[in-house]
């Protein structure tokens, strides 16, 4: 079963607008980490926050992690059309070694 | 460096036939990892390796499906006899061996789209 739930499913912008996704997940872990996936393509690496960081930042992107409600966030900031894709965090739980577990993921659309 | 190839990048096959997947990964990265991806299910992990070792085949719907890594560059995912539920993206993915071994960033290939009719 998927360890991450992502909110929301779907998410349509306008360019320039911020774009927040969120993720939620169940087991404690080591890891967590989003991924981008656009049309036709496979998952490119986005960015990845400990579980002993709060806050992590890179380009356009800053992502939030609390431990305690077991969540995180993925926030882009003045978004582009470029940035429409699929978005998913994925989770390495502290017993799995190098395993990933994914969210179903978050469609965002970016209009011109 | 070329990234992880996948071969082909499209498959279109008859039901009972025999299909084979192909998986070049990353010089130099340790973990192997083969995914299936549909509108339903979403992504899932079919099977990883480290180290050409199978450690977790658990997500391998049934015994049609089997993996192997004979060497450290390349892998394959075969299914016999292919069903239409097959139908779906495989990705194959890799990830270097990190001193902290669940470090865990994996890197994909494009994919390989399989329509079993």
């Amino acid at each position: 079963s998927q360890q991450g739930e992502e909110d929301p499913q779907a998410l349509s912008i306008q360019e320039g607008e911020n774009a927040t996704m969120n993720c939620s997940y169940k087991t404690s872990i080591n890891n967590l980490q989003w991924y981008r996936q656009n049309s036709g393509r496979g998952l490119v690496h986005l960015i990845l926050i400990r579980s002993n960081e709060r806050e992590k930042h890179s380009g356009r992107l800053r992502v939030t992690l609390d431990t305690s409600k077991k969540s995180s966030s993925l926030l882009i900031t003045a978004s582009r059309a470029a940035d429409t894709a699929s978005y998913f965090c994925a989770t390495v739980r502290e017993t799995s070694g190098s395993r990933l577990t994914f969210g179903e993921g978050t469609q965002l659309t970016v209009n011109p | 460096d070329a990234g992880v190839i996948q071969s082909p990048r499209h498959e279109v096959t008859e039901m009972g036939q025999e299909v084979t997947l192909r998986c070049k990964p990353i010089s130099g990265h340790n973990s192997l990892f083969w995914y299936r991806q549909t509108m339903m299910r979403g992504l899932e992990l079919l099977i990883y390796f480290n180290n050409n070792v199978p450690i977790d085949d658990s997500g391998m719907p049934e015994d049609r499906f089997s993996a192997k890594m004979p060497n450290a560059s390349f892998s394959t995912l075969k299914i016999q006899p292919s069903e239409p539920r097959d139908s779906a993206v495989y990705f194959c993915a890799s990830s270097p061996m990190l001193p902290d071994l669940a470090y865990g960033i994996q890197y994909f290939g494009a994919g390989t789209r399989l329509s079993v009719l």
